[in-house]
């Protein structure tokens, strides 16, 4: 059965400290999205990706996060430098008509 | 600001009994919703996907929806240990990207 991919799938880094986390969706998906949970709380949207074009990224913090799928495939999400409040779970999904999205097994970061 | 409202729980019921699992949403244009559950420490993993008025049920799982009362629900029945998590109810936003609006998750517990 076809899976997201991401890696690495825990993370821990001081602050100030530069991230990055990668993510290949399911063959042939299109659409791919980064969302940020928060123990405790719902994904919350960070970017989203049509092919190698961003849809939205209304809520990514553009000051420190930055986001890019440059062939429309795998997509790479970095944050510099890295805040405490940024320890969460990262979560990369895709779909393929944009509407069933599945989840890869996360990044669980830890800012330190 | 479109939320989708859970009751955080935990929600807990005896093992073969019905678990019934609610969330309402405020965006009307919304058209479609998913159940999600997600184990302690794990990535959230679709469930089901309803996007007409009535019931849709898959397995011992049954998706309803009154999109005139803005509400959403998930009945388990034959409720198992193993169904013990958090579950998650989202709505697709109805604005042009179609982003997935998520509530804040209802921790479900099933006593042997």
């Amino acid at each position: 059965e076809a899976e997201v991919a991401q890696s690495p799938r825990y993370k821990i880094t001081e602050k100030s400290q530069a991230v990055a986390f990668w993510c290949d969706p399911i063959s042939g998906h299109a659409t791919l999205y980064w969302y940020r949970q928060i123990l405790g709380q719902g994904p919350e949207l960070l970017v989203q990706f049509q092919d190698e074009s961003v849809v939205d990224d209304s809520q990514l913090p553009k000051d420190r996060f930055s986001a890019e799928r440059l062939k429309g495939v795998d997509s790479t999400l970095k944050i510099q430098p890295a805040e405490l409040g940024d320890s969460a779970m990262y979560l990369c999904a895709s779909s393929s008509q944009g509407y069933e999205q599945y989840f890869g097994p996360g990044t669980r970061l830890t800012v330190t | 600001q479109k939320e989708v409202e859970q009751n955080s729980g935990p929600l807990s019921v005896p093992e073969g009994a019905i678990a019934s699992l609610n969330c309402t949403y405020s965006d009307r244009g919304s058209q479609s919703f998913f159940w999600y559950r997600q184990y302690s420490g794990k990535s959230p993993e679709l469930i089901m996907s309803i996007y007409s008025n009535g019931d849709k049920e898959d397995g011992r799982f049954t998706a309803q929806l009154n999109k005139a009362s803005q509400y959403v629900s998930l009945l388990i029945r034959d409720s198992q240990p193993s169904d013990s998590a958090t579950y998650l109810c989202a709505s697709r936003d109805s604005g042009n990207t179609g982003k997935l609006i998520f509530g804040q998750g209802t921790t479900l517990q099933v006593k042997p």
